[in-house]
């Protein structure tokens, strides 16, 4: 079956614009997070939604960055007023729920970069 | 803070080689236990993972990982390196507890195996 889809794969955009990365989870998964990878580091946690709500975006770094999965398959995620300190891969999971034995299945990411 | 330490950003070996990819994470409480692997432009592929079972955990592509609870490590090795195996390898936790949904990853260790 179909994995984790992102799109686009790649997107430059310049500081001040807005963007949008969206995530196609695999079928039935209830569970969704979204994770940045910067450069040279590993991935950080921003959100996890269960279902169409958000039940923890304590990593999101700063009002800026909002995501959402209104029919609680498809996420996007936002970012306004994107700054150079933006640029990096964000990736995208889903799994069958949230519990710890889950595996998280991992989409190729969306390498975002603000010029 | 609780956090992954991988110790060594890039580690080179021969083909045919024993692999050796550190992990240490910093909790008394044991917590849920992956490694990851990422080819270059390609998302999080789990290669094996520890959930209190047996310590002596086995993956794919021929990995294995030790749980030692003293040494609050989970360090990765095969026995013998393939040119394949080359690729940048990440560890995770799960936190035990209310937030056990969210991974923590360690800041990766690129393998280059050499001819």
């Amino acid at each position: 079956g179909a994995g984790v889809s992102q799109t686009p794969s790649n997107k430059v955009t310049e500081k001040g614009k807005y963007v949008e990365l969206r995530c196609d989870p695999i079928s039935g998964h209830t569970a969704l997070y979204w994770y940045r990878q910067s450069l040279g580091q590993g991935p950080e946690f921003l959100i996890y939604f269960q279902g169409t709500g958000a039940a923890d975006d304590s990593g999101l770094p700063n009002d800026r960055f909002f995501a959402v999965r209104p029919e609680g398959s498809v996420s996007t995620l936002k970012i306004q007023r994107t700054e150079r300190g933006d640029s990096a891969v964000y990736l995208c999971a889903s799994s069958f729920t949230g519990g710890a034995l889950y595996e998280q299945y991992f989409g190729p990411g969306t390498r975002l970069t603000v010029t | 803070a609780q956090s992954v330490t991988q110790l060594g950003s890039h580690v080179s070996v021969s083909e045919g080689a024993l692999v050796l990819l550190r992990c240490n994470y910093s909790s008394s409480v044991p917590p849920y236990l992956f490694w990851y692997v990422q080819y270059p432009n390609q998302g999080l592929q789990l290669l094996l993972k520890y959930t209190s079972a047996a310590t002596l955990v086995k993956g794919i592509n021929g990995f294995e990982a030790e749980f030692k609870k003293s040494e609050t490590s989970f360090h990765l090795t095969k026995p013998s390196a393939h040119m394949s195996d080359a690729a940048e390898y990440f560890c995770a936790v799960r936190w035990s507890g209310g937030s056990n949904y969210k991974l923590t990853f360690g800041k990766g260790t690129l393998l280059t195996v050499n001819p």
